[in-house]
């Protein structure tokens, strides 16, 4: 997990309510991933961003958003719109053209008040 | 689509034995092959990678994978396994010119004393 830090490690949310998710890297990595992890299903993927300001949807974009207003820095926001947002959420970086390896952070569970 | 099946949810071997992990993959052109492990609570640890050149790829912790293309299949592999196996292991495929990762549902291992 070392070089990737997820904040923070538990997150409750209310009904109706917007939370954000941190993911912060210091590898120098060029792309950033966001994946949601459900029992059984593996994980899938939300968002990534290859380059600072540009990202793309992934599997399940529904309901979340995403800034990349710098190489280090990919905060997810899980939005009142994700009706069925417990899970476990995980974060990714990877330097492209490099090793083709993502590397993973160590997670937040979100649960619903 | 890329696509991955891990066909077992649940592997039990004894310490000791050899542990044997299924994979099978899908995707158009050719594949690049992760392994990643899960401990409880945490994010996903690299294992090993199959991206080309020999068909058996050496990994960390002792563990092997053998690409077998005409079978389109990465079985993960360890000779003797350790109680401190234990743990979620996941298989990921991703195309040459496509750096999103998709994962299959996981298998549980579990390795008794």
């Amino acid at each position: 997990d070392g070089g990737i830090t997820q904040s923070p490690k538990y997150l409750f949310r209310k009904e109706g309510q917007n939370v954000t998710l941190s993911c912060e890297q210091n590898l120098n990595h060029d792309a950033m991933y966001w994946y949601r992890q459900d029992p059984g299903q593996g994980l899938r993927l939300i968002y990534y961003s290859q380059i600072v300001n540009d990202f793309q949807k992934g599997d399940i974009a529904e309901g979340y958003s995403v800034s990349r207003e710098k190489k280090e820095s990919f905060p997810l926001t899980v939005t009142s719109a994700q009706k069925n947002p417990t899970a476990f959420y995980l974060c990714a970086s990877e330097s492209l053209g490099g090793e083709n390896i993502q590397y993973f952070g160590a997670g937040t569970r979100l649960s619903v008040l | 689509a890329q696509s991955v099946a891990q066909p077992e949810d649940q592997v039990n071997v004894a310490e000791g034995n050899p542990l044997t992990v299924k994979c099978t993959y899908s995707v158009s052109g050719n594949p690049y092959l992760f392994w990643y492990v899960q401990y409880p609570n945490r994010g996903l640890q690299f294992l090993l990678k199959y991206i080309t050149g020999d068909n058996l790829v050496k990994g960390s912790y002792g563990f092997e994978a053998e690409f077998n293309k005409s079978q389109t299949s990465f079985h993960l592999k360890k000779p003797s396994a350790l109680v401190s196996d234990s743990a979620l292991y996941f298989c990921a495929v991703s195309g040459i010119n496509d750096y999103k990762l998709s994962f299959g549902a996981g298998t549980t291992v579990t390795v008794r004393a």
